[in-house]
């Protein structure tokens, strides 16, 4: 199985902060990697796909990087609806995986 | 709009069974895969299964292999989770998801409904 591994589990940021999260897989996915937010008592929300490709209606502070193995998901400027948890998950291989997720949380 | 409406969670001991369903609509729900994940109480995201448009393939996570079947029934714009001999650690909100692909290969999950409690007590 594909290991996806995020850091940090948690960060503590401020409106305003430029906040990056990053996600290793064991294995080379090329860009066959998504990136969604979700909140608390509610279901994930789909932000990236292919690594760096927006989902409609999603602001573009948010922006994604990467491929091979090392991926990066930017927010540009954190409001005070992103503060959420961020997972990865990597769809070049069965079983599908995610990553154990990044708590975005007030400093 | 794209909806997607689970049911059937609840308390079931272990060794017991139960049924998810999720009922999709505001697409053209055979042309699309389609996925489950679960959420263990306080844990991150495992993908469980999904199943190919025409459910003519499925796949599962090593865990739930020989004890869980995912299917879909084209005609009722339904997806189902029948689940057997289920274990404490099956306990879980089981969210079912859009993914995507409309083609042979799955990908990500652009759509996800708003989940239902399974709890595996005895």
């Amino acid at each position: 199985d594909i290991q996806m591994t995020q850091s940090p589990s948690t960060l503590s940021a401020s409106v305003g902060d430029r906040v990056t999260i990053t996600c290793r897989a064991s294995q080379s996915i090329s860009s066959w990697l998504a990136w969604y937010q979700q909140k608390p008592g509610k279901a994930p929300k789909l932000l990236i796909y292919e690594a760096s490709s927006l989902e409609s209606g999603v602001p573009s502070s948010f922006s994604g990087g990467g491929s091979g193995t090392e991926f990066t998901l930017t927010i540009s400027s954190l409001r005070p609806d992103d503060f959420a948890t961020y997972y990865c998950q990597q769809y070049a291989n069965y079983p599908r995986t995610f990553g154990q997720g990044t708590k975005v949380e007030f400093k | 709009e794209v909806q997607l409406v689970e049911s059937g969670g609840g308390l079931v001991q272990p060794g017991g069974s139960l049924r998810l369903s999720c009922a999709a609509s505001g697409f053209a729900f055979s042309s699309y895969w389609m996925t489950w994940v679960r959420q263990a109480p306080g844990k991150g995201l495992e993908w469980v299964a999904n199943i190919k448009l025409d459910g003519s393939d499925q796949y599962y996570v090593d865990s739930v292999k020989g004890r869980f079947t995912i299917s879909r029934d084209n005609a009722k714009n339904s997806l189902f989770l029948q689940m057997n001999s289920l274990r404490a650690e099956d306990t879980a909100v089981y969210y079912c998801a859009r993914d995507s692909s409309t083609n042979n290969w799955s990908l990500f999950f652009d759509y996800w409904g708003q989940g239902t409690l399974v709890t595996v007590s005895s």
